[in-house]
């Protein structure tokens, strides 16, 4: 069964810092994505991460992933305010169909 | 596009009663997700379907949850008799299906059970 960790589950860092968000998965798969979600709305779609060393940026936000490792990284430049929110990874344990298992989500708060 | 449409948004109910939420998935997307959303256990997949066919429903978590997609712009996800720890919020999410595109998802439907 595909497990997927992420961690830290909450991070508290100042506007300016740089953090990173870490991504584990336990099986095989080159199929990753990052989520964003703000309180009480939905999930939105950040990054589609495809294969071995991919790397998307937008912004202030970088993701990477590195399949043999099984191991995305979200990083997170000069912190603004605005990018408070829970971030979550999912990896696509493809079964025949696209099959999406999600972490447990960080919750990222960044304080002025 | 509108996006994937979920109705309710809101639904409280009382213990023992059915509950049936809706999904309207995007259109031309063959793959749809049926997730639950609490504090304790995050994010849950319960069941997806591929072409209007159920694939995986190992995540429903008893037989009172059963859902349904009769079509390629419907389903439904239906808890009968509810009872108050199935409170939470239930996403639908869909996707294009064919190789790996990301998950698209509605606004959820928060449900209460008291």
């Amino acid at each position: 069964e595909l497990k997927v960790e992420q961690n830290p589950l909450f991070l508290s860092m100042q506007e300016g810092k740089n953090y990173t968000i870490y991504c584990n998965y336990s099986t095989t798969s080159d199929r990753l994505y990052w989520y964003r979600q703000d309180p009480g709305k939905s999930l939105e779609s950040l990054f589609v991460l495809l294969s071995n060393g991919a790397v998307k940026q937008e912004g202030r936000l970088m993701a990477s992933l590195d399949t043999k490792a099984r191991l995305s990284t979200l990083h997170i430049t000069a912190a603004v305010h605005d990018l408070s929110a829970t971030y979550f990874c999912a990896v696509d344990a493809y079964q025949g169909a696209q099959k999406l298992v999600f972490g447990q989500g960080t919750r990222l708060t960044i304080n002025p | 596009d509108a996006g994937v449409i979920q109705s309710p948004r809101h639904e409280v109910t009382e213990m023992g009663q059915e509950v049936t939420l809706r999904c309207k998935p995007i259109s031309g997307h063959n793959s749809l997700f049926w997730y639950r959303q609490t504090m304790m256990r995050g994010l849950e997949l319960l069941i997806y379907f591929n072409n209007n066919v159920p694939i995986d429903d190992s995540g429903m978590p008893e037989d009172r949850f059963s859902a349904k997609m009769p079509n390629a712009s419907f389903s439904t996800l239906k808890i009968q008799p509810s009872e108050p720890r199935d409170s939470a919020v239930y996403f639908c999410a869909s996707s294009r299906g064919q190789g790996a595109t990301e998950a698209f998802f509605g606004q959820g439907t928060r449900l209460t059970v008291v």
